[in-house]
């Protein structure tokens, strides 16, 4: 099962940012928060991970909180071509690295 | 730097056929990862190989569906003897042989539908 709980929805309008949260309350002290998202029908794609550090990249950036129970992933500005299926994934580091997916947040991206 | 390939994109077989799906990992990753989405369904693993081992097979069905990743060649994923409960999409994903936290790459699908 997923370790992790998220809205099964949100709507967000084109040019604001979007901050989609996640709870993880039972992450333990070696795993990772990572967000994947999948745009319709295709492949999933990486988004960002961290651990306990807040992360910034080139797509989003990543907010964890200082318990690391939950975090959100912010897009700045979202536009309607990052309408998907967002998933928050708790995993360990080290070679082994199995994705269980849950329902995820489905974001609409909205004129 | 090709991302990870999959083919065929769609695959039709009818009852009781063999599917063979391929994938063949980014240049320089030796974990490779399969995956089955079934219509209006979540995403849920599969199996877990490296090159010549299966690590991980605990979300395979016990019976018809095998896998492998040979030394040389793409990883395969063979699905005997299909149903209609079979079709799915199915996605590959590789990984670098990194240790410390790495994320997954997945391919496009193989979308598979049994007649």
């Amino acid at each position: 099962d997923a370790k992790t709980t998220q809205p099964p929805s949100m709507d967000c309008a084109e040019g604001r940012a979007a901050n989609l949260p996640c709870n993880h309350s039972t992450i333990s002290g070696n795993e990772y928060v990572y967000w994947y998202r999948q745009i319709h029908s295709q492949g999933p794609q990486y988004i960002i991970h961290g651990l306990k550090n807040n992360e910034t990249n080139e797509m989003a950036s990543l907010i964890i909180t200082e318990d690391r129970k939950s975090s959100t992933l912010i897009l700045p500005h979202a536009t309607l071509r990052d309408t998907a299926v967002y998933y928050c994934i708790v995993q360990t580091s080290g070679g082994y690295n199995k994705l269980i997916f849950g329902a995820g947040t489905r974001l609409a991206v909205h004129p | 730097n090709a991302g990870v390939m999959q083919n065929p994109r769609h695959l039709v077989r009818r009852r009781g056929q063999e599917a063979r799906l391929r994938c063949s990992p980014m240049k320089g990753h030796s974990h490779v990862y399969w995956y089955r989405q079934l219509p209006e369904e979540g995403l849920k693993f599969m199996v877990y190989l490296q090159k010549e081992n299966i690590i991980d097979e605990s979300g395979m069905p016990k019976e018809r569906f095998s896998a492998e990743f040979p030394k040389e060649g793409p990883s395969i994923l063979r699905i005997q003897q299909v149903v209609r409960g079979d079709s799915a999409a199915y996605f590959c994903a590789s990984s670098p042989p990194d240790l410390g936290p790495s994320e997954q790459y997945f391919g496009p699908g193989t979308r598979l539908t049994v007649t």
